[in-house]
């Protein structure tokens, strides 16, 4: 019963190196979202996707990408890493909108140095 | 400029007793609450929600409480375990909204 994937769990990056933050989970659902935890922070909404093809803007989206190609994954891209995209960075799915409770990843622990 | 705010980065208190954690908001078109629950290198749980046309509801050891007029919410906890250590998200949205959480309160429960 995994529910949702995270990987990596920890990753350093060089300023301007790009990578992908992957996501997958396995319980069908419809919605799926990226959040950024700074510390003493709350999480904030980086985008979501409400179905396989649709992503949209969230609260801080400036400097990264993503896509869902498929309603199992939603991959997170970071282009050209910056020092202020140092984070952690969860990764959660819903079945429904926001009166659903949504299932969290174990988090992606990001430093650009 | 915060929507939700936790006013309390930590609490702590003694196994067996009552923890109360508390929750004010400014958006007055939130009509759905949410309490999260998170161990360190781990994600988010779910624990209890709300909606906006109850003032109460509670599963076993976890309550939660809405005030509407005063846009405030509380999660109380009784009796308080040391597992129950982790801090607390509140999270709150309007309809087919997008979740706002606050900063979170950190739990400490005393043996």
């Amino acid at each position: 019963n995994a529910g949702v994937t995270q990987t990596p769990k920890f990753r350093i990056l060089k300023i301007g190196q790009s990578m992908t933050l992957q996501c997958t989970q396995d319980m069908n659902h419809n919605y799926m979202y990226w959040y950024r935890q700074d510390p003493g922070m709350g999480l904030k909404l980086i985008y979501y996707s409400v179905g396989a093809g649709i992503t949209d803007k969230g609260e801080v989206p400036n400097g990264y990408n993503v896509s869902r190609s498929t309603t199992e994954d939603f991959p997170l891209r970071l282009e050209l890493a910056a020092p202020s995209q140092t984070s952690v960075y969860f990764c959660a799915s819903s079945y429904g909108a926001s009166n659903q409770p949504q299932h969290f990843g174990d988090g992606t622990r990001l430093s650009i140095l | 400029d915060q929507q939700v705010k936790q006013n309390s980065p930590s609490l702590s208190v003694q196994e067996g007793r009552i923890s109360i954690l508390n929750c004010d908001y400014t958006n007055s078109m939130f009509d759905y609450f949410l309490w999260y629950k998170k161990y360190p290198a781990e994600g988010p749980t779910f624990l209890i929600s709300i909606s906006s046309i109850k003032d109460k509801n509670e599963d076993g050891r976890f309550t939660v409480f809405l005030n509407k007029s005063a846009k405030h919410l509380s999660l109380h906890i009784v009796p308080s375990q040391p597992g129950d250590s982790a801090v607390y998200f509140c999270a709150a949205s309007e309809l087919r909204g997008n979740l706002i959480f606050g900063k979170g309160t950190k739990l400490s429960v005393k043996p």
